[in-house]
Formats: C-alpha cells, sequence, structure tokens
C-alpha cells in the first residue's frame, strides 16, 4: 500500500463551475477525513466517514459540498457552484480507528478562476 | 469556539534545540498531535499525547500538560531537513476530529 491518495493533484476551473475529488485511503482504514487547508493556515476540519457512514460534518461544510464514501473504500468530495473563495488545497487523511494516527494524502489544489 | 495558539515563525541554526509552544482552549480533549508539513507536502504524523508527561521518538519529543492545556514539540540535533511547518492539532472526541492550530514555520540555518 503507497498510502492515501489523492486525484487529481491540481485543478482549475471557472467560477460557477462543479468539481469532484477522488480520495483513496490505505486500505483497512475505516475511518476517512476531509480537511481544507489555505495558504498560511492549518487545516480545517470538514468531514469524516467511518465505513460508508458520514458521522460528522463542519459547519464550513456548506450545501454546495457533498461528500460520499458509498462502499466504505475510496471517496469523493463534490463542489457545486464553485465560488473564489473555494480556491483551497482539498486533504484527505485516514485512519485505522479513532485512537490512531491519521495519515493524510498530497491534496487536490482547487483554483477558481 | 476552538483555539490553538502557537508562534507563527522560529528560527534556529543547525545541531541547536528548539521548542513549539501550544496552547488550546476547546470543548473536548481526547489528546494532543504534532505534525510536519514541508512546503507542497502533506502533514506528516509526528507525535501523540494523551496523558500528561513527555513522550520520545528519536531527535522529536512532545510534552503534555492537560492542567494548563499546554503542550510542546521539542526538537534536537536539528538539521536543515527539519525546516518546515510544524501544527499541533487537539483531537476532540472519540472520532478523531483533529483542530489544527495556525502552524509554525521553522527555518534552520546553517
Amino acid at each position: 500500500d503507497t498510502g492515501v491518495s489523492q486525484d487529481p493533484r491540481h485543478k482549475i476551473t471557472k467560477r460557477g463551475q462543479n468539481v469532484t475529488f477522488r480520495c483513496d485511503p490505505i486500505s483497512e482504514h475505516n475511518r476517512l477525513y476531509w480537511y481544507r487547508q489555505t495558504l498560511g493556515q492549518g487545516p480545517e476540519f470538514l468531514t469524516y466517514f467511518q465505513n460508508e457512514a458520514q458521522l460528522e460534518k463542519s459547519r464550513l461544510l456548506s450545501d454546495r459540498f457533498s461528500a460520499e464514501r458509498p462502499k466504505g473504500s475510496f471517496s469523493t468530495l463534490e463542489i457545486q457552484r464553485t465560488e473564489q473563495g473555494d480556491s483551497a488545497m482539498y486533504l484527505c487523511a485516514s485512519s485505522q480507528d479513532g485512537y490512531t494516527e491519521a495519515f493524510f494524502g498530497q491534496g487536490t489544489r482547487l483554483t477558481v478562476v | 469556539g476552538q483555539s490553538l495558539e502557537q508562534p507563527s515563525e522560529v528560527t534556529a541554526v543547525e545541531g541547536a534545540i528548539v521548542q513549539i509552544n501550544c496552547t488550546y482552549q476547546t470543548s473536548g480533549f481526547y489528546g494532543l498531535s504534532w505534525y510536519q508539513q514541508h512546503d507542497g507536502g502533506a502533514p506528516t504524523f509526528l507525535s501523540y499525547n494523551a496523558l500528561d508527561g513527555l513522550e520520545e521518538t528519536g531527535r522529536f519529543s512532545s510534552f503534555l500538560s492537560r492542567s494548563d492545556s499546554y503542550g510542546y514539540l521539542l526538537l534536537q540535533e536539528l538539521q536543515m531537513k527539519d525546516s518546515a511547518s510544524y501544527f499541533c492539532a487537539v483531537c476532540l472526541n472519540a472520532g478523531n476530529m483533529l483542530t489544527f492550530g495556525g502552524g509554525t514555520r521553522l527555518m534552520v540555518k546553517p
């Protein structure tokens, strides 16, 4: 296993378009997390899954954002009607359970123009 | 709300010891983690403290005082490759959701 992988690494989109990102966690990890990071700041929690169940969502996750983990393996994060303020690095992380370290992917850098 | 405070920048020379402090005010607390992030890279786990005291892992050590809502990361025998941003993060609940501080940018000079 090569760790948490995210696709694409970079995405440039026009304001108002929809975008979807994918995250493949480490295979035996049942927890999957999405974070957003802007330049010079720490990652901000967006949402997390235990297996296929979405257990927590941040207030940062407006109704334009939706995340799924349909079979408890990979996850997608969709942003509808993108805005310039959505420009950020979107990080995915996974952990074996709620008590062990979280491993982060390289992130998807979104630029909304 | 949740808040974690850490210095924004620290500069040190190769071979030195540096301590990065973190104070927190959060509604829940299961433990304090530290992550390293190089420019353009992913955050990488360094350490986790759930109980008071010092945890040592090679050149890096981490300390926690729950009564003081305070922790620190100690880096010894600094190397150039240690130049990176260091984040403290509070684990708020059993779900392992992390609330991160703003990060400390460490610059190691020759």
